[in-house]
């Protein structure tokens, strides 16, 4: 159980253009998701939390115009990165809050050419 | 603000020795969490530690919580070349779940 699934796994877009990220929980439902950037060789910064219906909370520096979230269902959150620039190139994981642990999408790795 | 910190960042190790690697952090939690990520892959969990005093062990892996001392430690035991990966330690301050905040990572490589 306590499966998430990330879609994309992989995208390449062109500089400019918007990428939409789709993160669910398939078994579970999650009132709260979480958005992390992984740059090479380093760790996990969160993003955002995401939660249904109401408003994500960015984290300090997040551009939350830029990084579009979504919260629609109980298990769907999506993250839009907006005219997408080439350091926004990163992997892109999204969890889902399921009692007191986080389940761990397989990640997105978007390449802005 | 909380910070994690792991050490070490980088070790490389012979098969069949063993070493442990630290996680400290800098405010009251008495929940913490260990993952593995392999290169290119999302995070898988190893352990999930809910008490001081927590000690949890799977295969080669064993973890520990000491809350007073803020520190958990990730035991790894006559090491085999598919130990190598990156391991991550996270605390989570709140109790709940939620805003997890994660140490650098260790990369660790088992030489045959």
């Amino acid at each position: 159980g306590a499966v998430v699934s990330q879609h994309p796994s992989r995208v390449i877009c062109k500089s400019g253009t918007s990428v939409k990220i789709e993160c669910r929980s398939l078994d579970f439902q999650a009132t709260t998701m979480f958005w992390y950037r992984q740059f090479p060789k380093q760790s996990l910064m969160l993003m955002a939390t995401s939660n249904e219906g109401s408003k994500a909370t960015y984290e300090q520096g997040v551009e939350k115009d830029k990084f579009l979230i979504n919260h629609a269902s109980l298990t769907l959150s999506t993250l839009t990165v907006t005219s997408a620039h080439p350091e926004d190139s990163s992997f892109y994981i999204c969890s889902a809050q399921g009692g007191y642990e986080q389940y761990f999408g397989p990640g997105t790795r978007l390449t802005v050419t | 603000e909380l910070k994690v910190e792991q050490n070490p960042l980088f070790l490389s190790m012979q098969e069949g020795k063993n070493y442990t690697i630290y996680c400290n952090y800098s405010t009251t939690s008495d929940r913490l969490y260990w993952y593995r990520q392999d290169p290119g892959k999302s995070l898988e969990s190893l352990f999930v530690l809910l008490s001081n005093g927590a000690v949890k062990q799977e295969g080669r892996l064993m973890a520990s919580l000491d809350t007073k001392a803020r520190l958990s430690t990730l035991h790894i035991t006559a090491a085999v070349h598919d130990l190598s990966a990156t391991y991550f330690c996270a605390v989570d301050p709140d109790h709940a779940g939620n805003m997890l905040t994660f140490g650098g990572g260790t990369r660790l490589m088992v030489k045959p």
